[in-house]
C-alpha cells in the first residue's frame, strides 16, 4: 500500500519555465512533508519541507504548496535550470515520532536548455 | 562540511553470504536511519537508532540486524543474502527529535549474485 504517491515518473520542461511536481498521500496522520532531490550515484538531498499547519513554504526558486483537504502537495521550481535535472522524491512523516520518512517513488525531472 | 560516510560504496556478494554495511554520521548527529532502495523503487525505511538505542523498525527482514556504537557509527549486518537483497542501502543521520530534513550518505550498492 503506497501511502505517498508520485504518479508522474518523469517530467520534462524547458529552461526558464516552471516545473511542477505533484505528490498525493493517503495517511491523514502525516503532518510534515519534505522534498528530496537525488542525483545519480548520490544520496537524496533535502530540498524543502512544510508542516501541516501551513499551506505554503518558499525558499528561493522552490515553493511547496500543501492542500490538506485534498491530501496533495506540489513542488514548484521557478525558473527551472538544467542543474535542477534530477529525481525528486516526496516524503512524509509524523511529527513527534521517530522521524522515519515514507517516500514516494520519485519523479525524474529533465530541464532542457 | 562533513557528510554522512557510507562504506563500502559497492559490494558484490553471493547468495547465502553475509554482508556488513557501515555508516558514519555527521559529527554531533545522534540519530541514524537505514533505508533500502530497490531498482526503480522508492526508499524504504528499515531501522533507526537514537543515542545507540533502536528507535523504530520498518520492513527489515529477520536476516538483517543493525546497531549503533558508542561513537554513533552504525552497522547493518545482512546474513543469508538473497538475490532480492540487491539494492541501494542509504544511511542518514540527524540531530534527533524534530530534525526531519536529515542528511543522507551516498549509499552502498549491494549486488547479490
Amino acid at each position: 500500500d503506497q501511502q505517498v504517491k508520485q504518479n508522474s515518473p518523469s517530467l520534462s520542461v524547458q529552461e526558464g519555465r516552471i516545473s511542477i511536481l505533484n505528490c498525493d498521500y493517503t495517511n491523514s496522520m502525516f503532518d510534515y512533508f519534505l522534498w528530496y532531490k537525488k542525483y545519480p550515484a548520490e544520496g537524496p538531498t533535502f530540498l524543502i519541507s512544510i508542516s501541516s499547519i501551513k499551506d505554503k513554504n518558499e525558499d528561493g526558486r522552490f515553493t511547496v504548496f500543501l492542500n490538506k483537504s485534498a491530501k496533495h502537495l506540489s513542488l514548484h521550481i521557478v525558473p527551472s535550470q538544467p542543474g535542477d535535472s534530477a529525481v525528486y522524491f516526496c516524503a512524509a512523516t509524523f511529527q513527534g515520532g521517530s522521524e522515519k520518512l515514507v517516500f514516494g517513488k520519485g519523479t525524474k525531472l529533465t530541464v532542457n536548455p | 562540511a562533513a557528510g554522512v560516510i557510507q562504506s563500502p560504496r559497492h559490494l558484490i556478494k553471493e547468495k547465502r553470504e553475509t554482508a556488513t554495511l557501515k555508516c558514519y554520521p555527521i559529527p554531533r548527529h545522534d540519530t541514524v536511519y537505514w533505508y533500502q532502495q530497490g531498482p526503480g523503487q522508492d526508499p524504504q525505511f528499515l531501522i533507526s537508532f537514537y543515542e545507540k538505542m533502536q528507535s523504530d523498525k520498518g520492513s527489515i527482514p529477520d536476516r538483517f540486524s543493525a546497531q549503533q556504537f558508542s561513537d554513533y557509527h552504525s552497522e547493518l549486518n545482512m546474513s543469508s543474502l538473497e538475490l532480492g537483497d540487491s539494492a541501494l542501502y542509504f544511511c542518514a543521520s540527524s540531530r534527533g527529535t524534530g530534525d526531519y530534513g536529515y542528511t543522507f550518505g551516498s549509499g552502498t550498492r549491494l549486488t547479490v549474485v
